[in-house]
This record gives C-alpha cells, sequence and structure tokens, in this order.
C-alpha cells in the first residue's frame, strides 16, 4: 500500500522560496499508477490543487499559481517536490501530498508551513 | 478556475438522509465524469469517498452514495450517523487537464 510523508521547513520568510518534499513507501513513483499531486488548505479555509506530476515529468498547474510553482520529481529517492516562490502569508496553509489518477485516492499527513518574518 | 459551489452547511438528524451538491461548469463537472468527494475531519486530512462521480472505494461504507446531473454533481449519505459529521469537498477534472475543489460544506449531525 503507498503510503506519503511531506517534509519540509514549518517557517518560511515573506519574499522567499517555500521548498517541500513528498516521499512515497510502498510503491514505485514509477509506475504510472498514479499522478503526484500537491494540494494546500490555508488555516480555516477550503482545499486547493496547486498542481501535480506524472513519472514521465509532466506537469500541470493551478492557472492562479502557475507562475511561481515548480513541481520536480526524483525518481532515484521515490520522492516528488514542491518549490513556492515569492511567498506572502496567503501561502500560510497546510500543504498535502497525493496520489491519483482522476482522483486523490492517497494522502499524505500534512505539513503546516507559516509565511512569517 | 473557479473553485466549485457547495452550501456552506447541511443538517441532518440521525438516520436521515441529506445531499450535498457541488455546482461547476462546462469546463469541468459537465465536461467529464471525473468528479470526487472528501471527508475531512478537524486536524487530518482529507479522506476519499467517492470517485469517477459514483465509485465507492474499497472500505468505503454503501451508505454514501454519488452522481451526477449536468453541471452539478452530488453525495448523498444515508442512515447519517454522529461518525458523518465532517467537512465534505467534491473535486473535478477540468478542461484545462488541472482539478478544482468545491468550496466545501461542513455536515452536522444533530
Amino acid at each position: 500500500q503507498v503510503q506519503l510523508q511531506e517534509s519540509g521547513p514549518g517557517l518560511v520568510k515573506p519574499s522567499q522560496t517555500l521548498s517541500l518534499t513528498c516521499t512515497v513507501s510502498g510503491g514505485s513513483i514509477n509506475s504510472g499508477d498514479y499522478y503526484w499531486s500537491w494540494i494546500r488548505q490555508p488555516p480555516g479555509k477550503g482545499l486547493e490543487w496547486i498542481g501535480y506530476i506524472y513519472y514521465s515529468g509532466t506537469t500541470y498547474y493551478n492557472p492562479s499559481l502557475k507562475s511561481r510553482v515548480t513541481i520536480s520529481i526524483d525518481t532515484s529517492k521515490n520522492q516528488f517536490s514542491l518549490k513556492l516562490t515569492s511567498v506572502t502569508a496567503a501561502d500560510t496553509a497546510v500543504y498535502y501530498c497525493a496520489a491519483g489518477y482522476n482522483a486523490f485516492d492517497i494522502w499524505g499527513q500534512g505539513t503546516m508551513v507559516t509565511v512569517s518574518s | 478556475q473557479s473553485a466549485l459551489t457547495q452550501p456552506i452547511t447541511v443538517p441532518g438528524s440521525p438516520g436521515q438522509s441529506i445531499t450535498i451538491f457541488c455546482t461547476g461548469t462546462s469546463s469541468d463537472v459537465g465536461a467529464y465524469n471525473y468528479v470526487s468527494w472528501y471527508q475531512q475531519n478537524p486536524g487530518k486530512a482529507p479522506k476519499l469517498m467517492i470517485y469517477d462521480v459514483s465509485n465507492r472505494p474499497s472500505g468505503v461504507s454503501s451508505r454514501f452514495s454519488g452522481s451526477k446531473s449536468g453541471y452539478t454533481a452530488s453525495l448523498t449519505i444515508s442512515g447519517l450517523q454522529a461518525e458523518d459529521e465532517a467537512d465534505y469537498y467534491c473535486s473535478s477534472y477540468t478542461s484545462s487537464n488541472t482539478h478544482v475543489f468545491g468550496t466545501g460544506t461542513k455536515v452536522t449531525v444533530l
């Protein structure tokens, strides 16, 4: 059974770059069974899809974040990563990694990232 | 892309059936049968309850069912139980090869 675990700094300064990694266990990120997604949820608010990557490296991003987001994949480490540049307080959220094809079948536990000086 | 529209709250009594609606556009809900529903309890990650409009993953109670008509998808919970009190989100694949979530609905069991 595939499991996901997010990791990265819990505090990022305004204007800097938020970087998170999702480690995949129990399966291969190369399997082609899933698209690997990032999703976030600001405190007290709803879910927002950030983007996803396929094992081939193909990426799709939320148009509202596209100019600031990069999702990459490291098949040798069975990990995929998120970079969000020029962050502001509005980027404070719980960030989840998720896996699925037409839905999000599997979720990580989430990691809280606060943007503050 | 705009979030799919859901009611803020849906109340229900134990044993009752409730339905949550999720309204999109011709570019998302109306375009594909790739609507999914998620249950989220406080402080927890969302859990997939329905995929491809009406399919239940293994282990999800048969009390949960989904359907779609036009630009509106719906999640019905029958035989409402106290444990069903949670936030529920719909999601859809879009014509831009992206995904969009609904605004979220809080189900309260009276």
